[in-house]
């Protein structure tokens, strides 16, 4: 079945701090790979995507590659500020016409000023 | 443009009782998902609607049903709750083949 395993936290940064994030995933097919962030209190927003392999998907200066050759998809930014402390979230959708998406458990950061 | 609304915003029910959760969704969607996110937890699928029919249903057992209306709003009920049940239900929205749009969620307390 599809699955996605991400990399547990929490994660404490000082602000403009670097910022990776694993993610693995296990499918079948040709998946669809996403980053979505829920900040404290609110519900999920989707922070970035990419569809096929080697594709680079990017947002507020997050960046993150489908790589297919290691089934991974890392977030990244290279600066982060204290309105970036959130959990994140990497998902899978089986294929891009078909939605039902697989999550992962989540990552805690906070960024200290 | 009106994102996706949930109702109510918090709930508290006791073991063996009956829940409605509802679900409004954005403006053009005609696709509407429900997920269930457990404390510490990622969201995991409950079902999908589509043009008010069901388009996919995860690992959850029947007492999880779901209906979508003609204006594709969209209700999650829960009968015979448990402990268990307890979580932030999500609703998310979109176009069949498009990305989700996340609403605040429901958070079900079960006693």
């Amino acid at each position: 079945g599809n699955s996605v395993t991400q990399m547990e936290g929490p994660v404490t940064l000082s602000e403009e701090a670097f910022l990776t994030i694993n993610c693995t995933y296990t499918a079948t097919g040709y998946p669809s790979l996403f980053w979505y962030v829920q900040y404290p209190g609110e519900g999920l927003q989707l922070l970035l995507k990419a569809t096929k392999a080697d594709d680079k998907g990017s947002n507020k200066g997050f960046e993150a590659t489908y790589r297919k050759e290691t089934t991974s998809f890392h977030l990244e930014k290279g600066s982060v500020q204290v309105s970036d402390s959130a959990v994140y979230f990497c998902a899978l959708s089986p294929a891009p016409s078909d939605y039902k998406l697989s999550f992962g458990a989540g990552t805690t950061v906070t960024v200290r000023a | 443009e009106t994102g996706v609304t949930q109702s109510p915003t918090h709930l508290i029910k006791t073991r063996g009782q009956q829940v409605t959760l509802r679900c409004s969704s954005q403006s053009g969607h005609n696709t509407v998902s429900w997920y269930q996110q457990a404390l510490g937890q990622g969201p995991q699928f409950i079902f999908q609607y589509y043009r008010e029919e069901e388009n996919g249903r995860g690992n959850f057992p029947p007492r999880f049903s779901g209906l979508q209306f003609p204006n594709y709003s969209s209700e999650l009920n829960v009968n015979a709750l448990e402990l268990d049940d307890s979580a932030l239900y999500l609703c998310a929205s979109s176009s069949l083949t498009d990305t989700q749009y996340f609403g605040p969620g429901t958070r079900l307390t079960v006693l």
